[in-house]
């Protein structure tokens, strides 16, 4: 069974800190790894899409690599603002049978202050 | 409209009452996935159609719950009896059956059983 970890629960930095978020999931075999952002009562607004065979993706000041084999993703944000505070999850979809759907890890609850 | 909608976006109900949430997904995607996510917690997966057939359903979705989706458009989901417990929110997704699959989520409906 896949399971989707992101550690810590939380985190605050200061306004313009380049930070990393991580995700690790357990069974490697995935097609592909989806980072989304939830704001507080809020739905899930996908931010970037890895493909297993991608090393990274790029949207902005947002940067997500993946390393199929050792079952890690991480989502880079450079220069953060207080509009980046917000529920960071990681997804990952696996690679076989024909259902696509996605085991989610907890989340990361970021804070920017000003 | 160029996402994912869904109604009502917050449902207030009383123990053992029967309570039904619609989704109308991206209007070329032809998969569709519901969700429930409570506090805390990343978003677990229920069930999911490609058309309007129901490929698989997650051992979550208890006999009190049942989806549809007539003609592959919009999707309705159903809780009998409710109890506490089915307190959540229920998201719905759709994404293409092609390509990648990105998925692309709705803004929720937030489920209260009092």
């Amino acid at each position: 069974k896949q399971e989707v970890t992101q550690i810590p629960a939380a985190l605050s930095v200061p306004e313009g800190e380049n930070l990393v978020l991580n995700c690790s999931f357990t069974d490697s075999a995935i097609y592909n790894l989806q980072w989304f952002r939830q704001d507080p009562g809020k739905g899930l607004t996908s931010l970037l899409l890895i493909q297993s065979s991608q090393r990274e993706q790029t949207s902005g000041r947002l940067n997500a690599s993946l390393d199929k084999s050792s079952g890690r993703s991480t989502l880079y944000i450079a220069a953060s603002q207080p509009g980046d505070s917000a529920t960071y999850l990681c997804a990952v979809r696996p690679s076989t049978g024909a259902n696509s759907k996605l085991t989610f890890g907890k989340g990361i609850t970021l804070s920017v202050r000003p | 409209d160029t996402g994912v909608s869904q109604n009502p976006r917050h449902k207030i109900t009383k123990r053992g009452q029967n309570v039904t949430f619609r989704c109308d997904p991206i209007s070329e995607h032809n998969r569709l996935y519901w969700y429930r996510q409570t506090l805390g917690q990343g978003p677990e997966f229920l069930t999911y159609f490609q058309n309007e057939a129901q490929l698989e359903k997650s051992r979550l979705l208890s006999d009190r719950f049942s989806a549809e989706r007539p003609k592959g458009s919009f999707s309705t989901l159903e809780i009998q009896r409710t109890e506490q417990g089915d307190s959540a929110m229920y998201l719905c997704a759709s994404s293409l059956g092609l390509g990648v699959g990105e998925q692309f989520f709705g803004p929720g409906t937030r489920l209260t059983v009092l």
